[in-house]
């Protein structure tokens, strides 16, 4: 079956550190893949995605590139915000019909002045 | 552009009671609608998705069911909570290709 599996946290940064959470998954077939963010309380937000490989998403500063060859899509960003702490979501969707998001476990990412 | 509602936002029940928890959408008409669990300090679960009205598909066998009276309504219900319902509840739905958009979820504790 399709699994997407992050690093685990809590991953704690100081302010203006570089920040990458690995997430790799498997799949049949060719999947989009997507990052959400849900900040303390609140749902999900969509914060980026790649719908095929070598496509890179990008939003608010955060960058992640589709690899299919190591079946990875790590998000990254190079200077980050206390703004920034929140639990972070990788996630996957396979076809064009498909129904089903696959998450991984989250990564809780806490981010100190 | 579509907003999701949910309510309640936080709902404390005790063990045994019924629950229902409503999501409406707008701004959108026929969507894919679908309803995900996250239980304390873990991922999300798929729970129930819809296509159409009166079309429910289950995921997992659990104490939960679903409803689709609406178009734009999504219901979760439950005739008898257990503890290990506690969690939050995302209701979310299918946009433009595969992206799907969540509500801002209902966060369940039940004593």
């Amino acid at each position: 079956g399709n699994s997407v599996t992050q690093m685990e946290g809590p991953v704690t940064l100081s302010e203006e550190a570089f920040l990458t959470i690995n997430c790799t998954y498997t799949a049949t077939g060719y999947p989009s893949l997507f990052w959400y963010v849900q900040y303390p309380g609140e749902g999900l937000q969509l914060l980026l995605k790649a719908t095929k490989a070598d496509d890179k998403g990008s939003n608010k500063g955060f960058e992640a590139t589709y690899r299919k060859e190591t079946t990875s899509f790590h998000l990254e960003k190079g200077s980050v915000q206390v703004s920034d702490s929140a639990v972070y979501f990788c996630a996957l969707i396979l076809g064009a019909a498909g129904n089903k998001l696959t998450f991984g476990g989250g990564t809780r990412v806490l981010v100190k002045p | 552009s579509q907003t999701i509602h949910q309510w309640p936002a936080t709902l404390v029940q005790p063990v045994g009671s019924p629950l229902s928890l409503e999501c409406t959408v707008e701004g959108t008409s026929n969507p894919n609608l679908y309803w995900y669990r996250q239980a304390a300090g873990r991922g999300l679960q798929l729970l129930f998705y819809s296509v159409g009205i009166g079309q429910i598909s289950s995921e997992v066998p659990q104490n939960l069911s679903a409803s689709r009276p609406q178009d734009r309504q999504f219901i979760l219900s439950s005739k008898k909570l257990l503890l290990s319902d506690s969690g939050f509840y995302l209701c979310a739905l299918r946009g433009g290709g595969e992206t799907q958009y969540f509500g801002p979820g209902t966060r369940l504790l039940v004593l």
